[in-house]
């Protein structure tokens, strides 16, 4: 079984500190992508990663970086939190000749 | 700009019943079109995909259906059970790679 793993289910941040947000996949997926959620906004693609240390901006990338050290690894960071990302963020891993996509159980961050 | 739509956006039905959840897109060139599964509080979990050369897909008591050139695509559930209460996504996947999602129908089956 695919196993895509958000290792914090739950975060509460304060306004201005720095986030990270860890994802790792077990299959060894070329493809990795960060989501956020939101009540009536859908899913929004932040960033996504084709390959290790490499980036390309999704939909709404402001505000957020990533890192992509190692194949199985992908991190997203806010760099100076802020309340308007409070939200549901989703992982997500597929093999690059693949069209299946994974889904990670979601972290949802709160920032107060 | 592709655009998904997904209509209702919650939905409420007996036990039992056969029902249709409806999706649709406004750019016919699409790679694929998936339908996801929700649940509160999770992730999402693939259910059915349709390669763009394809009619339907099924999968048990699911059946997906891909019209192209209306741009439309239903996810037909038999029989339903309580256990089949979520939220259920539709996403395209364009040419360029990039998958657009739809805001989901929110269901329950009522035992």
């Amino acid at each position: 079984d695919v196993k895509v793993t958000q290792s914090s289910r739950y975060l509460v941040k304060r306004t201005g500190e720095k986030v990270f947000l860890e994802c790792v996949q077990d299959m060894d997926h070329e493809n990795m992508f960060w989501y956020r959620q939101d009540p009536g906004l859908g899913l929004r693609l932040i960033y996504f990663s084709y390959d290790v240390k490499m980036k390309e901006k999704g939909d709404i990338p402001e505000g957020y970086s990533v890192s992509r050290e190692k194949k199985e690894r992908f991190s997203l960071i806010l760099e100076s939190a802020s309340t308007n990302q409070t939200s549901m963020y989703l992982c997500a891993s597929s093999p690059v000749a693949g069209n299946t996509i994974y889904f990670g159980e979601g972290s949802w961050l709160t920032v107060v | 700009k592709q655009e998904v739509t997904q209509i209702p956006a919650a939905l409420s039905v007996p036990e039992g019943e056969n029902l249709v959840l409806n999706c649709s897109f406004t750019d016919s060139a699409i790679y694929n079109l998936q339908w996801f599964r929700q649940d509160p509080g999770k992730g999402l979990t693939s259910l059915l995909l349709i390669q763009s050369s394809q009619r339907e897909q099924t999968s048990g008591r699911l059946n997906a259906s891909l019209d192209k050139s209306s741009g439309r695509s239903t996810l037909y559930i038999a029989a339903s059970q309580p256990g089949d209460s979520a939220t259920y996504l539709c996403a395209v996947k364009n040419q360029g790679g990039k998958l657009i999602f739809g805001q989901g129908t929110e269901l329950s089956v009522k035992p």
